[in-house]
């Protein structure tokens, strides 16, 4: 079946513009992640999904951060009056029912550059 | 303090011979999961093996396989015979209690040489 996807795969904005993360998870996973991962790091969190409500959003940096999902299925990141230190790879994942033992399938992400 | 750390950057290994890529957590919970993820240069993180921490036996998954220390929180990942295909960052994460949300370490970039 397919996996998660993201789109765009690359994003080139100016400092100061709106920009939309698309994600399209695993059909029937409830559970959807956001990470950021800048260069030489690790994923780090940034809000998780359970259907169309946000359990989780202490990982967001800044009220500029904002995602939805409004049909408990895609989601949109969405950033306000991008900075250049938005600048990453934002990675979004799924799993099926959000256990905490569930395995989260990643999606191949989109590089954000802000220039 | 970091919750997981993974102390090689780089690590090169002869292909068919097998690497331990090192990782320790911290943690004050009994109950929390550890997981593996490989990220080729493509960018997708791959689930690869998970050790849950009340798992007596050390997970294995094909050529991958978990040498869980609980005493020592160590949680190394071996790759027995690599593979060119094996050139790739790997991941370390640990999910805490009933949490989410997975810690991931900064990664260990694996070369795999012919």
């Amino acid at each position: 079946g397919a996996g998660v996807s993201q789109t765009p795969s690359n994003k080139v904005t100016e400092k100061g513009k709106y920009v939309e993360l698309r994600c399209d998870p695993i059909s029937g996973h409830t559970a959807l992640y956001w990470y950021r991962q800048s260069l030489g790091q690790g994923p780090e969190f940034l809000i998780y999904f359970q259907g169309t409500g946000a359990a989780d959003d202490s990982g967001l940096p800044n009220d500029r951060f904002f995602a939805v999902r409004p049909e408990g299925s895609v989601s949109t990141l969405k950033i306000q009056r991008t900075e250049r230190g938005d600048s990453a790879v934002y990675l979004c994942a799924s799993s099926l029912i959000g256990h905490s033992t569930d395995t989260q399938y990643f999606g191949p992400g989109t590089r954000l550059t802000v220039l | 303090a970091q919750k997981i750390t993974q102390t090689q950057p780089g690590m090169f290994v002869q292909e068919k011979e097998a690497v331990t890529l090192d990782c320790t957590y911290d943690t004050s919970d009994q109950s929390y999961g550890l997981f593996w993820y490989k990220q080729p240069s493509s960018g997708e993180m791959i689930f690869l093996i998970y050790q849950g921490s009340y798992d007596e036996q050390n997970a294995t998954e094909g050529r991958y396989s978990l040498n869980f220390q609980k005493a020592r929180k160590s949680a190394n990942l071996v790759i027995s015979a690599s593979q060119l295909g094996d050139s790739a960052m790997y991941f370390c994460a640990m999910r805490e209690g009933g949490s989410y949300i997975p810690t991931f370490g900064r990664g260990t970039s694996l070369i795999v040489h012919p």
